[in-house]
């Protein structure tokens, strides 16, 4: 069966960095393109990022393009979130998903980590 | 980052149908046929029950329905369950290479 297991989130500080990791299995991962979407406390989900299957293509939502960057390692089947230049209000949930084969459903969610940037 | 939107709340009682909005633009969801909606329980990842504007996962139930009439994407519940509360977001692509959420549903069955 699909899995995603997030790791990676914590606790940081105004300005600093975070890398999260997404391990895949269950599936063939260097087929799928690969999401992350977060959701602050109490609040809706927002898309962050997505990365084709092969990495070519990446793109980011507004409030993080230029401080995040996605990657994922096709050997390893591990997706990544590089976070850097942390806000207060980057505090979320963070999944790691799957972009269903064909269009742009999410047809798998990990089930989070928790960023909390604060002083 | 815009947000399609969705009314705040909802509601019905068991046995009832109910129905939610998700508008956008022609940009979005008047342009794309990939229009989704995710239900989502309390301290649980959300999960997939309709794509391409009207298309079921396997597993869900066929009380669940969609379809897209302009710039208006609509999810419609069929004989409420009280399995049924829980929060519901619709998504589109958007642009080149871009994925807009809406703001969420909250689904009461009263």
């Amino acid at each position: 069966q699909v899995e995603l297991v997030e790791s990676g989130g914590g606790a940081v500080q105004p300005g600093g960095s975070l890398r999260l990791s997404c391990v895949a299995s269950g599936f063939t991962f260097r087929t799928y393109g690969m999401h992350w979407v977060r959701q602050a406390p109490g609040k809706g989900l927002e898309w962050v990022a997505i990365i084709s299957n092969d990495a070519k293509s990446v793109s980011y939502g507004d409030s993080v393009r230029g401080r995040f960057g996605i990657s994922r390692d096709n050997s390893r089947n591990i997706l990544y979130l590089q976070m850097d230049s942390l806000r207060k209000e980057d505090t979320a949930v963070y999944y790691c998903a799957r972009k269903d084969i064909s269009g742009w459903a999410i047809d798998y969610w990990g089930q989070g980590t928790l960023v909390t940037v604060s002083s | 980052q815009s947000v399609l939107t969705q009314p705040p709340s909802a509601s019905g009682s068991p046995g009832q149908s109910v129905t939610i909005s998700c508008t956008g633009t022609s940009n979005d969801v008047g342009g794309s046929n990939y229009v989704s909606w995710y239900q989502q329980h309390p301290d649980t990842a959300p999960k997939l029950i309709l794509y391409e504007v009207n298309k079921r996962p396997s597993g869900v139930p066929d009380r669940f329905s969609g379809s897209k009439s302009g710039n208006t994407a609509s999810l419609t519940v069929s004989g409420l369950q009280a399995e049924d509360e829980a929060d519901y977001y619709c998504s589109s692509s958007a642009a080149i290479n871009k994925l807009l959420f809406g703001g969420g549903t909250k689904l009461t069955v009263l």
